[in-house]
């Protein structure tokens, strides 16, 4: 069975950092790529950064370009996002999925995270 | 502002069918048949529900289809169900990022 499994989050005042991890099992982590999605209270979906299987390609939305940093650690089945410089705005919980093959698709989600950027 | 435009919400009664739409533009949907729907309820994450604009996961019910034209997709629930109440997202592949239209609710009458 695919799980996905997210950690790391919290209260954190502005300017401040954070990192999630994901972790992931019952599949063969390193052949899928793997993404970061958020949703704000109240609002909807929104594609934070994607990261290759191999983790030779990395993508980031333009909101968190220069701020995040997404990475993979394919010997423990994990997944990252190192948040900088945190905003508001960044409030949201954090969704880790899986994309399916080519399909640029999210077949797995994990259950979220929320991340409270607050003073 | 979303990249790509659904309504914000659409209803219908048991048994009828409704389509949502989800326009984006000649560098995400009219570029690429890589538009997926999410199904989301209240406090759980997304389901997949389609994927390259018309393919059904396993699982999925055979009520649910996709289709594209130009620069909007389409997602289609035919035999309304109580259970189909939900928010329904798009999303395309865009070249190097993926983007999610705003969400529509959908409301079984």
């Amino acid at each position: 069975e695919v799980q996905l499994l997210e950690s790391g989050g919290g209260l954190v005042q502005p300017g401040g950092s954070l990192r999630l991890s994901c972790a992931a099992s019952g599949f063969t982590y390193s052949s899928h790529a793997m993404s970061w999605v958020r949703q704000a209270p109240g609002k909807g979906l929104e594609w934070v950064s994607a990261i290759s299987g191999s983790a030779d390609s990395t993508q980031y939305a333009d909101s968190v370009k220069g701020r995040f940093n997404i990475s993979r650690d394919n010997s423990r089945d994990t997944l990252f996002l190192q948040m900088n410089s945190l905003r508001a705005e960044d409030t949201a919980i954090y969704y880790c999925a899986r994309e399916w093959g080519y399909s640029y698709s999210f077949d797995y989600w994990g259950q979220g995270i929320l991340v409270t950027v607050s003073s | 502002q979303s990249a790509l435009t659904q309504p914000a919400s659409v209803s219908g009664s048991p048994g009828q069918s409704i389509t949502i739409s989800c326009t984006g533009s000649s560098s995400n949907v009219g570029s690429y048949n890589l538009v997926s729907w999410y199904q989301q309820y209240p406090g759980k994450a997304p389901k997949l529900m389609i994927h390259e604009v018309s393919k059904r996961p396993s699982g999925v019910s055979n009520r649910f289809s996709g289709s594209k034209s130009g620069n909007t997709a389409s997602l289609t629930i035919s035999g309304l169900q109580a259970e189909d109440e939900a928010d329904y997202y798009c999303c395309s592949y865009g070249g190097f990022r993926r983007v999610f239209g705003g969400g529509t609710r959908l409301t079984v009458l």
